[in-house]
């Protein structure tokens, strides 16, 4: 089955500075990967995602890399706020028969913007 | 739309008691997903389904039992509750084909 793995666990930047997150995946057949913030005590929310027909998306401070040949995706946060500190989940995604979604998820990434 | 919402939000059981955890969606999504997510840790599948009547098991389904009568519907029974189930119990949903999925709030659970 598909396996994410998510480098680092944890992160700690200045604010102001970038913040990057890397995510590999095994199974090529994965063709959505989304990511996720988590904030304390909250639900994950879908933050960017990208399809596997497209090398990189962005949405104001933050941006997110494909790269199929090597199996990896990043996600990158510019100009990090204090807001950002949360806990970032990558995913790969699967669409199997009759629509089904296959999602796994990364380990995450816990992020510490410091002011 | 209310989304994905869950009850309790937080419950305290002690060993070797059951409960239900209830799960509704009001976005008429076929797929009905529920994680656990221990302290500090990634999102675990529990079980999934993938419409009315149609469930399956997921990465750590030991303990835990599920039934979808519905689509919107999708609760989570514990039996003989063990402090290993000491989690917090996110409910999901999605659409059919690569999406977003939707959680819940979540229900914190302690068993003691």
């Amino acid at each position: 089955g598909e396996n994410v793995e998510q480098h680092p666990s944890t992160l700690s930047v200045q604010e102001g500075d970038s913040a990057v997150i890397k995510c590999t995946y095994s199974d090529s057949a994965s063709n959505y990967f989304p990511w996720y913030k988590q904030e304390l005590g909250k639900r994950p929310q879908l933050i960017i995602d990208i399809r596997s027909n497209v090398g990189e998306k962005k949405d104001q401070r933050i941006a997110v890399t494909l790269n199929k040949t090597a199996k990896h995706f990043s996600l990158h946060i510019t100009e990090t706020q204090p807001e950002d500190s949360a806990v970032y989940f990558c995913a790969a995604s699967i669409g199997l028969a009759g629509g089904y979604q296959k999602v796994t998820f990364g380990t995450g990434t816990k992020l510490q913007v410091i002011p | 739309n209310a989304g994905v919402t869950q009850t309790p939000k937080f419950r305290i059981l002690k060993i070797g008691q059951s409960m239900t955890l209830q799960c509704t969606q009001d976005m008429n999504h076929n797929y009905m997903y529920w994680y656990r997510q221990d302290p500090g840790m990634g999102l675990k599948l529990i079980y999934y389904s993938v419409g009315a009547g149609i469930t399956d098991k997921g990465e750590v389904p030991n303990g835990y039992n599920v039934s979808r009568s519905t689509t919107e519907d999708f609760p989570l029974r514990l039996e003989l509750a063990a402090p290993s189930q000491t989690s917090v119990y996110f409910c999901a949903s999605t659409t059919a084909g690569a999406g977003e999925v939707y959680f819940g709030p979540g229900t914190r659970l302690t068993v003691t």
